[in-house]
């Protein structure tokens, strides 16, 4: 069964850092990119970061450039998301999520469930 | 950024009714559009791709067409696992953006 288990969320002051994870299975990790993509509370969808496949490209969305760095190690099936610099707006469920086809672009698959930072002095 | 609209933001509808739900690019996007079913308290759920490609195991009551930048998702005889939120989703351009959703609600 493919899967997308997400873990590290928590709560954080304003200014602080986390570092969330996400342990793939089911597939071939190494072929696909992978996404972080997040919705606050009650709230739509945001892209968040993706990370090529071969880490070749890595991008953000504006609202996290410079803050967030995105990660993967392709022997332990993991992808990573380190997030420094929190703010209260960062506040929101994040999931880890994998592109429909090897080695290129597309839709996003599968979803983990995703693992919630709450921004909160 | 691309801007994804969609409309309406809510649809009250009833079961066995058919139901057209749509999303406008600020900019054309060719085909790459997805469009997502959500329910309570789950993730994300893939239904199409390529803006009318269903995705494995979707039902053939969910369909997509358009491309440029205007996009429709048809759902037919709708069943009450049907009552959720929707999303669609460009990935033609960096950053990659989602529409607001459109809930579908049962009258």
């Amino acid at each position: 069964e493919v899967q997308l288990v997400e873990s590290g969320g928590a709560v954080v002051q304003p200014g602080g850092s986390l570092r969330l994870s996400c342990a793939a299975s089911g597939f071939t990790f190494e072929d696909y990119t992978m996404h972080w993509v997040r919705q606050a509370p009650g709230k739509g969808l945001e892209w968040v970061s993706h990370i090529s496949w071969d880490s070749g490209s890595t991008n953000y969305a504006d609202s996290v450039r410079g803050r967030f760095g995105i990660s993967r190690d392709d022997s332990k099936n993991s992808l990573f998301l380190e997030m420094n610099s929190l703010r209260t707006e960062d506040t929101a469920l994040y999931y880890c999520v994998k592109d429909a086809v090897v080695a290129g672009y597309e839709a996003f698959d599968i979803w983990g469930h995703g693992t919630m930072v709450t921004v909160s002095s | 950024e691309i801007v994804m609209t969609q409309s309406p933001a809510t649809l009250s509808v009833s079961p066995g009714e058919r139901v057209a739900l749509s999303c406008r690019a600020s900019q054309t996007i060719n085909t790459n559009l997805a469009w997502y079913q959500q329910r309570p308290g789950q993730a994300p759920r893939l239904l199409i791709h390529g803006a009318s490609t269903r995705a494995s195991g979707i039902p053939a009551r969910f369909s997509g067409s358009g491309s440029g930048t205007e996009f429709t998702l048809a759902i037919s005889s709708l069943q009450s696992e049907d009552f959720a939120l929707y999303y669609c989703h460009q990935y033609n351009h960096w950053p990659y953006t989602f529409g607001q959703g459109t809930k579908l609600e049962i009258k």
